[in-house]
């Protein structure tokens, strides 16, 4: 069975640009989360997405959206990006809701300058 | 916010010792996982015990949970130098069971 595979690996943004992050998820693994993590932190929960749909969101600003597709495949949106947003994404699969624990990605480290 | 906190933040070791870390958390939780993290890359989800169980074992890992005290801890038997790594604890809240984390604890294990 495949893993989570997240791209890119690194991408460096001007801030106020947009970047899209994407999310393979875990095959027969319908919920996927994404997590924020700066140097020296924990992640810290952006949202979740199950069978397509919003599944809760934590505390972060409209700018940050996602989408999930058919195939359970996600992506991540960030709008007019900030300095403050250079940290390391991780994109987190599970079957139904997480409560089995979660596959994470090796993440996408994006630097905003 | 972090809600978990794990303690302590740094820990050394030498190979074969046990590593104990521990983690302390807020609010009421559906579960408690540890993951670990290799220099700054994806997590590797270790265990997970749910809110009604005390005690639960994987290979050479035991993890306890005390809901009472809102705290757990995750021993590592007979350590190895490739155990060297971060160690997060994080709490499933919610009906999204999203994860909360602590700031982890960095484990340095010396051969």
């Amino acid at each position: 069975e495949t893993g989570v595979t997240q791209s890119p690996t690194h991408l460096i943004k001007t801030r106020g640009q947009q970047v899209t992050l994407r999310c393979s998820s875990q095959s027969g693994h319908n919920t996927v989360s994404w997590y924020q993590q700066a140097l020296g932190q924990g992640p810290q929960f952006i949202f979740q997405y199950y069978r397509e749909e919003e599944n809760g969101r934590g505390n972060f600003p409209p700018r940050f959206s996602g989408l999930q597709f058919p195939n359970y495949s996600s992506e991540l949106n960030v709008n007019a990006l900030e300095l403050d947003d250079s940290a390391l994404y991780l994109c987190a699969s599970s079957p139904e809701g997480g409560g089995y624990g979660y596959t994470f990605g090796s993440g996408t480290r994006l630097t905003v300058v | 916010s972090q809600q978990g906190e794990e303690d302590p933040q740094a820990l050394s070791i030498q190979e074969g010792e046990n590593a104990t870390m521990n983690c302390s958390y807020k609010t009421s939780i559906n579960n408690l996982q540890w993951y670990r993290q290799n220099s700054g890359r994806g997590l590797v989800h270790l265990i997970l015990i749910r809110s009604n169980e005390r005690e639960k074992h994987s290979g050479r890992l035991r993890v306890t949970l005390d809901t009472s005290k809102k705290s757990s801890s995750l021993l590592i038997t007979a350590s190895r130098a490739a155990d060297t790594a971060s160690y997060f604890c994080a709490t499933a809240q919610g009906g999204s069971e999203k994860l909360v984390f602590g700031k982890g604890t960095k484990l340095t294990v010396n051969p």
